[in-house]
Formats: structure tokens, C-alpha cells, sequence
């Protein structure tokens, strides 16, 4: 069965270092997202992928946060640099809707980032 | 302000009766609504599934209810089984909208043998 592959599934770093974190979608779908979930939350909306462009990121704090997927297919989300407030479960999730439909999304195993 | 709202944190049933999970919304925008189960150490998994021109949906033990009017739905597994207990999420999207899905805080299921 097709997965959402996303690594690493810790991470554990110091404030002001940087951090990354890869996910690669199910093959075929256009659309990907990345979502962070704080303890106790539901996910939250970070960015939104279709293809290789973006099409939502203003849930994005763009001064540390950034979000690329060059060819369309697999996805970096970096943080540089990373605080206290940023841990939290990261989550890539992709479907395979096309504008104006709707469709599930599916998603990865998530990252556990701990900011020390 | 939380548009998706999903007021008990936990709920605890016994093995073979009745779970009923609850959320309700503020935004009249909202067309599509999905239910995810979620366990420790993974990511969300889609379980089912709502559009809002119909008022229920069932996939074998879950059946999920939409009152438009009151801005409600819920989620029933019948019958609960211990491997239910996970947490569960209620999830919408609005028409218009590129799918991006607006989460409540999930309540944690859990299914006493």
C-alpha cells in the first residue's frame, strides 16, 4: 500500500540551530501539505503545495520557517533558527485532488522535533 | 478562534456498545467533513468522510451524521472494540478553499474490554 514517507522521525536539536525535514508523498499526488501539531492540538496548516508551487503558506512564520518542492514530488521544510516554541509533531500529508474536487489526505508518520 | 470545536477530551466505553464522538463548527462555509484516527507515534489516518448535501455516511462500524442546521456532526463505531482507542479528529474544508482541511482538538477514545 502506497505511504507517505517522512524523515527523520525524531529530532532532537538546540535553539537557534537549524532543522530539516523531508517528506515524499504518495506517487501521483499533486498536492502536498505540511501541517504542524502541538501537543494537545489538532494539526495546523503550515503550507500547501500544488505541484511545485505553493498556493497557501501564510499560516508560514517566513522568518525562520521555509517550505520547498523543486520538482513537484518530494518536499523540505526547513527552520533556521529553530526556538523553544517550534517543538512539536511536523506532519506531511498528500492527495490526489485537483482544484475544485474534494479528496482525503493522507499522511506520514510526522517528525517529533525537541527544541532545547 | 477555533472554527472546529471538539468539547470532550476524552471518552471511555465499554468493548461492544456505543462510541459517540462529537464536533461542532462555526463556519457556515464548510462543505466537506472528515473524521481521522490517530495513534501514538503516527500520523493521522483517514477513517470516513462527509459531504454536506447528505446528513449521514456508513463504512461498515462507522457512521458519521451531519446536521447542518446546528452546525454538528458526529461519529459513531458500533461496536467499539479495544482497537478503536486512539484519538480521533474532526476535520473540514470550505467550498472554494484549495482542500485545506481546519482540525478540532481531537478527544481520545477509549474502548475497555
Amino acid at each position: 500500500e502506497a505511504e507517505v514517507a517522512q524523515s527523520p522521525r525524531y529530532k532532537i536539536t538546540e535553539k537557534s540551530q537549524a532543522v530539516a525535514f523531508w517528506c515524499d508523498p504518495i506517487s501521483g499526488h499533486a498536492t502536498l501539505y505540511w501541517y504542524r501539531q502541538i501537543l494537545g492540538q489538532g494539526p495546523e496548516l503550515l503550507v500547501q503545495f500544488q505541484d511545485e508551487s505553493v498556493v497557501d503558506d501564510s499560516q508560514l512564520p517566513k522568518d525562520r520557517f521555509s517550505a520547498e518542492r523543486l520538482k513537484g514530488v518530494d518536499s523540505t521544510l526547513k527552520i533556521q533558527p529553530a526556538e523553544l516554541g517550534d517543538s512539536a509533531m511536523y506532519l506531511c500529508a498528500s492527495s490526489g485532488r485537483t482544484s475544485g474536487m474534494k479528496d482525503e489526505q493522507f499522511f506520514g508518520p510526522g517528525t517529533r522535533l525537541t527544541v532545547l | 478562534d477555533q472554527q472546529v470545536k471538539q468539547n470532550s477530551p476524552s471518552l471511555s466505553v465499554q468493548e461492544g456498545r456505543i462510541s459517540i464522538l462529537n464536533c461542532d463548527y462555526t463556519n457556515s462555509m464548510f462543505d466537506y467533513f472528515l473524521w481521522y484516527k490517530k495513534y501514538p507515534a503516527e500520523g493521522p489516518t483517514f477513517l470516513i468522510s462527509i459531504s454536506s448535501i447528505k446528513d449521514k455516511n456508513e463504512d461498515g462500524r462507522f457512521t458519521v451524521f451531519l446536521n447542518k442546521s446546528a452546525k454538528h456532526l458526529s461519529l459513531h463505531i458500533v461496536p467499539s472494540q479495544p482497537g478503536d482507542s486512539a484519538v480521533y479528529f474532526c476535520a473540514a474544508s470550505s467550498r472554494g478553499s484549495q482542500g485545506n482541511l481546519i482540525f478540532g482538538k481531537g478527544t481520545k477514545l477509549s474502548v475497555k474490554p
